[in-house]
Formats: structure tokens, C-alpha cells, sequence
């Protein structure tokens, strides 16, 4: 079936620190890509989004490039800062459906 | 969140109680979801509505009832609490467009069945 994997967290980093967060996934045809923050306490934001292979979407200094081959779309950003910490969801929608299906949340943690 | 507003903020419930979450949205947009979240298991989708009337069963519809009686609102209904559904719930909506499209998330209830 289709779904979405991140890597476990929580992720713990120093501030400045470089950051790669891994997502890949399964989906039967051209799935739409998206990557979402959630600061606590609140509710899910997009941050990033890719629609078809070798797209790259950025955001706030996070990328994010969507790669068929390899069925990935892993988050980075070259400096994190403090205010970055939040919890992150790679999410798939699936070509003709407005659904999202979701990862299961990666937890930032970064410390000054 | 801005345009999508959930009530109420938190409510705690006793097992077999009943209660309705209220979601509301000021973007005119057709398309509206619930979603649960849990620790370790993302989110999943309770129940969509792709246009006002119509309503379609998600990942995890069982124990939940849903209305969309006009366009703005989508309500999630808990006939009988049960303490599995202790979660946080979102509601979201989508901006039209088949490629483009994205989800906006209300800022969500914490429900606690005891």
C-alpha cells in the first residue's frame, strides 16, 4: 500500500548544526510530496512541497528534492537555529486525491 | 491556522459520554478533513469531505460520525467516548487545484477519555 517513512526521532542538535531528516516512501503513480512543521502546541503548517521528480522545494532554508529513483524526499537545512525545533512529517498525496497520507513525525531538538 | 478554527481547545470526557468537534473554515474552499494524532504514529484520517453533503470514511473511521451540512463547517461526532480515542484532534481544508493543492490545519483539540 502507500506510505511514508521517516526516520526516528527525536533528533538532537547544536545550533548551527547541519540537518538532514530521512522520508521515503511507497505510492503507486506520480504522488505529490510535501513536508509539514509543527511547533508545539500547534497545528501542522506546510513548510515545503515537491510535485513531480527532481523538484526541489525550499523553504525558511530547509530543502527538500524529490527523488524517484530512490523514492525519497529528505529534508535539510544547512544551519539550524534554535527557533527550529519542532516536530517534522513528510507527507505524500497521491495523484487525482486530495488525501495526505503521512510519516510519523520526526521531533527536532535544538540546542543552543 | 489561520482561516480554519477548531472548538473546543480541550475537553475531557468520561468513557461513554458523547461530545462533537466543531470545525470552521473562512476560505470558502470544498474540501475539509479530521485527522487524529498519536504519539509515534503520525496523523491519520478519520473522515474527509470533498464538498458540501458529501462525506467519505478515512483510515479510521470506527467510533466517529461526521456532518458537513454546509460548505464552512465539518463537525466530528463522538457518540460513545472510549479511552482509545484520547488524541489530538486536527481539522484541515484544501486550496482547489489538482497539482498544487495543500492543506491547511486548524490548531486542534486535545481529547482526553478517562
Amino acid at each position: 500500500g502507500n506510505s511514508v517513512t521517516q526516520m526516528e526521532g527525536p533528533v538532537t542538535l547544536s545550533e548551527e548544526a547541519f540537518l538532514t531528516i530521512n522520508c521515503t516512501y511507497t505510492a503507486t503513480g506520480y504522488p505529490s510530496l510535501f513536508w509539514y512543521v509543527q511547533y508545539p502546541g500547534e497545528g501542522l503548517q506546510l513548510l515545503l512541497k515537491a510535485t513531480k521528480a527532481d523538484d526541489k522545494g525550499s523553504n525558511k532554508g530547509f530543502e527538500a528534492t524529490y527523488r524517484k529513483e530512490t523514492t525519497s524526499f529528505h529534508l535539510e537545512k544547512g544551519s539550524v537555529q534554535v527557533s527550529d525545533s519542532a516536530v517534522y512529517f513528510c507527507a505524500l498525496r497521491l495523484s487525482g486525491g486530495g488525501k495526505l497520507i503521512f510519516g510519523q513525525g520526526t521531533e527536532l531538538s535544538v540546542k543552543p | 491556522n489561520a482561516g480554519v478554527t477548531q472548538t473546543p481547545k480541550f475537553q475531557v470526557l468520561k468513557t461513554g459520554q458523547s461530545m462533537t468537534l466543531q470545525c470552521a473554515q473562512d476560505m470558502n474552499h470544498n474540501s475539509m478533513y479530521w485527522y487524529r494524532q498519536d504519539p509515534g504514529m503520525g496523523l491519520r484520517l478519520i473522515y474527509y469531505s470533498a464538498s458540501e453533503g458529501t462525506t467519505d470514511k478515512g483510515e479510521v473511521p470506527n467510533g466517529y460520525n461526521v456532518s458537513r451540512l454546509n460548505k464552512r463547517e465539518f463537525s466530528l461526532r463522538l457518540e460513545s467516548a472510549a479511552p482509545s480515542q484520547t488524541s489530538v484532534y486536527f481539522c484541515a481544508i484544501t486550496t482547489p487545484g489538482q497539482t498544487t493543492d495543500t492543506q491547511y490545519f486548524g490548531p486542534g483539540t486535545r481529547l482526553t477519555v478517562l
